[in-house]
């Protein structure tokens, strides 16, 4: 069974710039995640999808970033314009439903300069 | 609020030793899932057990051992005979059930060195 596949791998952007990230998640799971990781910390939350439905929104600075599960399969997650801050890890998981473990892909390795 | 506290930062042990990641939570929560997630250097989080607040029994599988204690709110990770390939960050993680089910709260991390 093939795992969560994100693209790119690694990016390397200015300040101000704008970016994306795409995420496949395993097949038929239901429930899609967005999770940023600042180096030495652990995973944060940013965003829960449903299918095609946002679940869980609420730690996603919504003034920059913007993610989106167009047909309840692929997912993009943007972030316009990036500060250095934004620098990290972003990875994407998937689970069957909300009831079930999360699987995570080998994430984007995102350096703004 | 939820907290998960790792406050092992780094561990370095000789293969073969055995060496327990400590792992205490906080939540208001009445049923919640627990988690452990390995992250070798390849950077894939990957899955190693999930446990629900309602089962206390121990969990053995293989080399791997946990301990959740709901008394003292931790819930330890033990593995035996360590080997080099065991080497990776180690996360412990707690989501409550319902409601905010699949918010996944980390702890910062344990980072295990074995050498050989």
């Amino acid at each position: 069974e093939a795992g969560v596949a994100q693209s790119p791998r690694y990016k390397i952007i200015e300040k101000r710039q704008s970016v994306a990230f795409w995420c496949n998640p395993i097949s038929g799971h239901a429930t899609l995640y967005w999770y940023q990781q600042i180096l030495g910390q652990g995973p944060k939350l940013l965003i829960q999808f449903q299918n095609n439905g946002v679940v869980d929104d609420s730690q996603l600075p919504k003034d920059r970033f913007s993610a989106e599960r167009l047909k309840g399969v692929d997912s993009t997650l943007k972030i316009q314009p990036a500060k250095l801050e934004d620098s990290a890890v972003y990875l994407c998981a998937s689970s069957l439903d909300r009831d079930h473990e999360q699987y995570f892909g080998p994430g984007t390795r995102l350096t703004v300069t | 609020a939820q907290k998960v506290t790792q406050a092992q930062t780094e561990i370095s042990v000789v293969e073969k030793e055995d060496v327990t990641l400590d792992c205490v939570y906080e939540t208001r929560d009445t049923t919640y899932y627990l988690f452990w997630y390995k992250q070798p250097p390849s950077g894939e989080l990957v899955f190693l057990i999930r446990r629900n607040s309602f089962d206390e029994q121990n969990e053995i599988s293989g080399r791997y051992s946990w301990n959740f204690q709901k008394s003292t709110s931790s819930f330890n990770f033990t593995i035996t005979a360590s080997q080099v390939v065991d080497s990776a960050v180690y996360f412990c993680a707690l989501t409550p059930y319902g409601g905010s089910q699949g918010n996944l709260i980390f702890g910062k991390g344990t980072k295990l060195s074995v050498k050989p």
